[in-house]
C-alpha cells in the first residue's frame, strides 16, 4: 500500500519566481490538506482539499494556491516567492468522515535564494 | 496564547528509561489528540491519537488527555535510541486543520 508521495524532494529557486509542488494521496484517501513547516517549528495549516474544492485555508496569503484533481492528487503553487517562503512543505491525506487521522508525505523543502 | 504550547526541550535521557513528553492547549472544543514522531528532515509519522479524555495504549507508547486540565501527554516505556526524534503533539479544529505544537526533541543515548 503506497503511502503519501510528493515530488519533488527538493527545490532551490529565486526570490519572484513561481513554483509548483505535487502530492498524491494516500490509496483510498479522499482528502489532502498541505502545511507549511519551518525549521524548529511545527506545522502550520496552509488549505485543505475535498472534491477538487478548498474546504478551508488557514492564515496564508492569496499568493498561495492550490489544486485538487479528479484522482485526490494535489498542486500547491505558490507566486511571487519571498525568502520567507524558505521551509518543508508537506502533504497529508485523510479521508473526509476522519480528518483527524491524516498521514503525511516526506515533504519537499523549498529554498528561495 | 498559542492553541498549542508544548516545550521544545532538547530531552535527553539513558536508553531504557521512561520518557513523558507533555502538551497543554487552550481550546475546550478540541476533541482528537494526536502525536506524531518526526525524524530529521522526515515526514511527520502519526504514531496514535485519542478522542475525547482517557488513555490510550500501543505497544511501548501510552497517550493520555485530561480535558479537565487541558493536558495531553505521551509516555515511552523502555525507550530506545531509534526513539530518537521530534515528538509532535497535534489537535483538530473542527475535523479539518490539524494544528500543532513547536515540537519536542528527544535523544535517547545508548
Amino acid at each position: 500500500d503506497a503511502g503519501v508521495t510528493q515530488s519533488p524532494t527538493h527545490l532551490i529557486k529565486t526570490r519572484g519566481q513561481q513554483v509548483t509542488l505535487r502530492c498524491s494521496p494516500k490509496s483510498g484517501h479522499d482528502t489532502v490538506s498541505w502545511y507549511q513547516q519551518a525549521l524548529g517549528q511545527g506545522p502550520q495549516f496552509i488549505f485543505q482539499y475535498y472534491e477538487e474544492e478548498e474546504r478551508q485555508r488557514g492564515n496564508f496569503p492569496d499568493r498561495f494556491s492550490g489544486h485538487q484533481f479528479p484522482n485526490y492528487s494535489s498542486e500547491l503553487n505558490v507566486n511571487a516567492l519571498l525568502l520567507g517562503d524558505s521551509a518543508l512543505y508537506l502533504c497529508a491525506s485523510s479521508l473526509t468522515s476522519a480528518s483527524y487521522e491524516q498521514y503525511f508525505g516526506p515533504g519537499t523543502r523549498l529554498t528561495v535564494t | 496564547q498559542k492553541e498549542v504550547e508544548q516545550d521544545p526541550g532538547p530531552l535527553s535521557v539513558p536508553e531504557g528509561a521512561i520518557v513523558s513528553l507533555n502538551c497543554t492547549y487552550s481550546n475546550s472544543a478540541f476533541q482528537y489528540f494526536m502525536w506524531y514522531r518526526q525524524y530529521s528532515r522526515k515526514g511527520p509519522e502519526l504514531l496514535m491519537y485519542t478522542y475525547s479524555s482517557g488513555n490510550k495504549e500501543d505497544g511501548r507508547f501510552t497517550a493520555q488527555v485530561d480535558k479537565s486540565s487541558k493536558y495531553i501527554s505521551l509516555f515511552i516505556r523502555d525507550s530506545q535510541p531509534s526513539d530518537s526524534a521530534t515528538y509532535l503533539c497535534a489537535t483538530d479544529q473542527a475535523g479539518t486543520a490539524l494544528i500543532f505544537g513547536k515540537g519536542t526533541t528527544l535523544s535517547v543515548s545508548s
